[in-house]
C-alpha cells in the first residue's frame, strides 16, 4: 500500500524558513516524480513544485521560484520542501503527492499545515 | 496559466444523477483529472485522463469530455459524495486546479 506521511509544519514567523518532509512507503520511490500541493484555509489547491525520479529535473510555480527547494534522497525514500523567507500567503497545508501528466497526483498524503504569522 | 472554472456549488437529492462540470481557458486535450475531498481529508484521485477510472473508484462515478469541456458524473448519488469535487489539469503548465464544486445532498 502506498502511503506518504510528512511532517515538519507548524507556525513560523515572515521571513524565516521551514524545511517539510515527506516519508514514502509501499513502492520503489526512485522510479516516481513526486510534487507538493498546497491548500490555503477553505481555500482551493494549488501546485507548488515537482521533482523528477532522480531528482535531475525540478519545476516551481511562479510565486515561489528563488524561495521554495525540492529535493529528494532516494535512498531514504524520503522527499522535502526547503521554505526560505515565508510569507504569510504560504499559509497552507502542504501536501506530498505522487503524480504523472498522465494520471494526474494518484496518492497524497495527510497534509501537514505551515502557518506563517508574527 | 491555464484557468479552470467550475460552478460553486450543487445540491441533489440521493438517488440522482449529477453532473459537475468543468471548463479551461483554453485546450488541455485528455488531460484533465478529477478529485473528490471530504472535510479534514486529503484529495482523492476518482477519474485520470478525462475518462479512466481511478483503482477502487465506484462505477458510479464516470468522466468524460476533451479540449476544454469536461464533466464528472456520479450516477446514482449516494449520502457518502457529500464533498467538494476538483478538476485539474496536466497538459499546459503548470498544473492548475479548478475551484472546487461543493456538493451538497437534500
Amino acid at each position: 500500500e502506498v502511503q506518504l506521511v510528512e511532517s515538519g509544519g507548524g507556525l513560523v514567523q515572515p521571513g524565516r524558513s521551514m524545511k517539510l518532509s515527506c516519508a514514502a512507503s509501499g513502492f520503489t520511490f526512485s522510479n516516481y516524480g513526486m510534487a507538493w500541493v498546497r491548500q490555503a484555509p477553505t481555500k482551493g489547491l494549488e501546485w507548488v513544485a515537482t521533482i523528477s525520479y532522480d531528482g535531475s529535473s525540478t519545476y516551481y510555480r511562479d510565486s515561489v521560484k528563488g524561495r521554495f527547494t525540492i529535493s529528494r534522497d532516494n535512498a531514504k525514500s524520503t522527499l522535502y520542501l526547503q521554505m526560505n523567507s515565508l510569507r504569510s500567503e504560504d499559509t497552507a497545508t502542504y501536501y506530498c503527492t505522487r503524480g504523472t501528466v498522465a494520471t494526474g497526483f494518484a496518492y497524497w498524503g495527510q497534509g501537514t499545515l505551515v502557518t506563517v504569522s508574527s | 496559466d491555464t484557468v479552470l472554472t467550475q460552478s460553486p456549488a450543487l445540491a441533489v437529492s440521493p438517488g440522482e444523477r449529477v453532473s459537475i462540470s468543468c471548463r479551461a481557458s483554453e485546450g488541455v486535450n485528455s488531460y484533465m483529472h478529477w478529485y473528490q475531498q471530504k472535510p479534514g481529508q486529503q484529495p482523492k484521485l476518482l477519474i485520470y485522463k478525462a475518462s479512466n477510472l481511478a483503482s477502487g473508484v465506484p462505477a458510479r462515478f464516470s468522466g468524460s469530455g476533451s479540449g476544454t469541456d469536461f464533466t464528472l458524473t456520479i450516477d446514482p448519488v449516494e449520502a457518502d459524495d457529500t464533498a467538494t469535487y476538483f478538476c485539474q489539469q496536466s497538459w499546459n503548465d503548470p498544473p492548475t486546479f479548478g475551484g472546487g464544486t461543493k456538493l451538497e445532498l437534500k
